[in-house]
């Protein structure tokens, strides 16, 4: 199985710093990965998909980069909405899998 | 418009077999052109996939959990369906009902929340 390690865990970061999450998987996984946010009480939500392409509705701030094993999501200006955990998943070959999760809280 | 809808006991005693159900509308899912697949929510666990099927070809299941799970289709009716067996209660999550393949954006159910406890 493709092992997807996301860092970092968690993260502290004041409105309108620039945040950098990264997403290395274990072999290649061409650029088949998507970016997820998961606020408490809510269900995920789909952000970026083909590593670089948005979802429908995301704010322009998220942007996603990287292809074959190395992946990031970046967040240009952080705002105090998008606190959450965000995950990544790879869906280039089964058993899909999915980083562990990085917590971005306001500092 | 595509709908996906889980359902099912909100409520599993341990070491029984919990059952959902994925009502789907707007799409077949007898199309061999996208995957529907479960995946579930804790915060103990963060997200997890649980499996995949697609007609026409083999269903996958996630390693950890293959054992116990089944997942199946009823064409005629729409639907897709979750049996996990000997359940505990780190199964206790969040179920959601997924369509998805490469390079579209995922599709997802609004989730089934169930609780495994005596």
């Amino acid at each position: 199985a493709t092992q997807m390690t996301q860092s970092p865990s968690s993260l502290s970061a004041s409105v309108g710093d620039r945040v950098t999450i990264t997403c290395r998987a274990s072999q290649n996984t061409r650029s088949d990965l998507a970016w997820y946010q998961v606020k408490p009480g809510k269900g995920p939500k789909l952000l970026i998909f083909g590593a670089s392409s948005y979802q429908s509705g995301v704010p322009s701030r998220f942007s996603g980069s990287g292809s074959g094993t190395d992946f990031n999501l970046t967040i240009s200006s952080l705002q105090p909405e998008d606190f959450g955990t965000y995950y990544c998943l790879q869906d280039y070959t089964f058993p899909l899998t999915f980083g562990g999760g990085t917590k971005v809280e306001m500092k | 418009q595509l709908q996906l809808q889980e359902s099912g006991p909100g409520l599993v005693k341990p070491s029984e077999t919990l059952s959902l159900t994925c009502a789907v509308s707007g799409y077949s899912v007898r199309s061999d052109s996208y995957f529907w697949a479960w995946i579930r929510q804790s915060p103990e666990r963060g997200l997890e996939w649980i499996g995949s099927l697609s007609y026409g070809y083999s269903t996958e299941y996630s390693p950890s959990l293959k054992t116990r799970v089944t997942i199946s289709a009823d064409w005629s009716k729409n639907q897709l369906s979750l049996k996990l067996a000997s359940v505990t209660a780190a199964d206790t999550a969040i179920y959601y009902c997924v369509r998805h393949r490469q390079w579209e954006p995922h599709h997802w159910g609004q989730g089934a929340v169930v609780t495994v406890s005596s």
